[in-house]
Parts: structure tokens; C-alpha cells; sequence
């Protein structure tokens, strides 16, 4: 099946700093990827949707400018969260899919912030 | 009211039983679902899709009732690696986008 890959897979920063998460396809092109974020014993929230070449769409509550998403390859997309403080801990999670509405998501990254 | 219910469970069944949960999902123009199976700390991966007529893969049956909203997950024989969280997946629409459910966590023992 489709692979989607994430980087770093955990990283740990202090308040005030901000940290990229990289997502990759690996054997296809994605117009179209997704962020989501889970919390503890939580479902799935959907932050953004990235589209390569253009802006992303952030879901209602997300604050834009806090998550910075850049999609610039069909390959790869990425997001930033700027100043993290401590409630941005969190497993992030990336989808991608080659055809079709079923998704690939990647391994996640578990990001916490001291 | 949330636009996906699962009952969280947790479904504490002993190897060989069989297990059975549903999904509710609030948009009546949900076209396509999906059961999603995450591990602890891990990302969610595709179990099946939902078809209209159901469908079983193997050990699982999946089914899909429109007219009461809601779609279902049993799992037969159950094996201790069949311990984990199914998450029901809803798209509503054809922009891609995947409503989650919380997650029916399911734990198999010896």
C-alpha cells in the first residue's frame, strides 16, 4: 500500500520555540495531504487541509498563524507550530492518498512542550 | 451532538469470543465510512471499508444500516492481537475529509 512517512517521530522543546514537522509520500504524488491532532483518549481532530501550491485550509478553532503549513511539493508537506507552549502537546498526525477517500496516515509525532 | 459516536468500551472479551460495536454518524449524507484500527501511541491504519450490502474480510464483518445512521464492526475468533482501538471513520462529502470517532477500545485476553 501507499507509504506516508513523518519526521521527527517525537521531539520534545521548550515553551517559546517552535518546532517543523515534516510529511512525505513516498511512492506518490499528493495534491492534497492532511494534519490532524489527537489528544489523550481523544478521536482524531482535524487542523488543516494542505494543498501543494496554494494555501491551506484550517478548520474553524485553528489558529493559522500559530500552525504554519507549507505544501510545497506533491511529496511533501509540512507544518510548523510557532511558539508552542504546553498545551500544544500533542500527537501529530499527517494523511495522504494516492486515489479514492481511504487515507494513509503517517506515524505520527508525539510533540511535547516543556 | 457529535458528528461520529462510538461507545469507547472498553470490550474486555477472551480469545475466541466474538465482539460487536456500532458507529452512529449524524450527516445523513455520509457516502462513504470506514473502520480504522490505532494502536497505542500509534497512528491509525485501515482495517475495511463499509459497503452498502456489507462486507467481511477474514475474521471481520463490517455492515452499514443508512436508514438508523449507523455502522458496525464484528469481530469473530478473536485473537489476543486483535486488542486495540477501532475508530470509525465517516466522509461526508467528496472533499476527502474524515470525521473520526473517539475509538471503541477492544482487549482480548489469554
Amino acid at each position: 500500500g501507499a507509504v506516508v512517512s513523518q519526521h521527527p517521530s517525537r521531539v520534545i522543546c521548550k515553551s517559546g520555540t517552535s518546532v517543523k514537522i515534516e510529511c512525505r509520500s513516498l511512492d506518490f504524488q499528493a495534491t492534497t495531504m492532511f494534519w490532524y491532532r489527537q489528544f489523550p483518549k481523544q478521536s482524531l481532530m482535524l487542523m488543516a487541509t494542505s494543498n501543494e501550491g496554494s494555501k491551506a485550509t484550517y478548520e474553524q478553532g485553528v489558529e493559522k498563524d500559530k500552525f504554519l503549513i507549507n505544501h510545497a511539493s506533491l511529496t511533501l508537506s509540512t507544518l510548523t507550530v510557532t511558539s508552542a507552549h504546553p498545551e500544544d502537546s500533542s500527537f501529530y498526525i499527517c494523511s495522504a492518498s494516492p486515489t479514492g477517500p481511504g487515507q494513509y496516515f503517517g506515524p505520527g509525532t508525539r510533540l511535547t512542550v516543556t | 451532538r457529535k458528528e461520529v459516536e462510538q461507545d469507547p468500551g472498553p470490550f474486555n472479551v477472551p480469545e475466541g469470543a466474538t465482539v460487536a460495536f456500532n458507529c452512529t454518524y449524524s450527516n445523513s449524507a455520509s457516502q462513504s465510512f470506514f473502520w480504522y484500527r490505532q494502536d497505542c501511541r500509534k497512528e491509525p491504519k485501515l482495517l475495511m471499508s463499509v459497503y452498502s450490502s456489507g462486507n467481511e474480510d477474514g475474521r471481520f464483518t463490517a455492515q452499514l444500516n443508512r436508514a438508523s445512521q449507523y455502522i458496525s464492526l464484528l469481530i469473530r475468533d478473536s485473537k489476543l492481537s486483535d486488542s486495540a482501538t477501532y475508530l470509525c471513520v465517516v466522509i461526508s462529502s467528496n472533499d476527502y475529509k474524515l470525521s473520526f470517532g473517539a475509538g471503541t477500545t477492544v482487549t482480548v485476553r489469554a
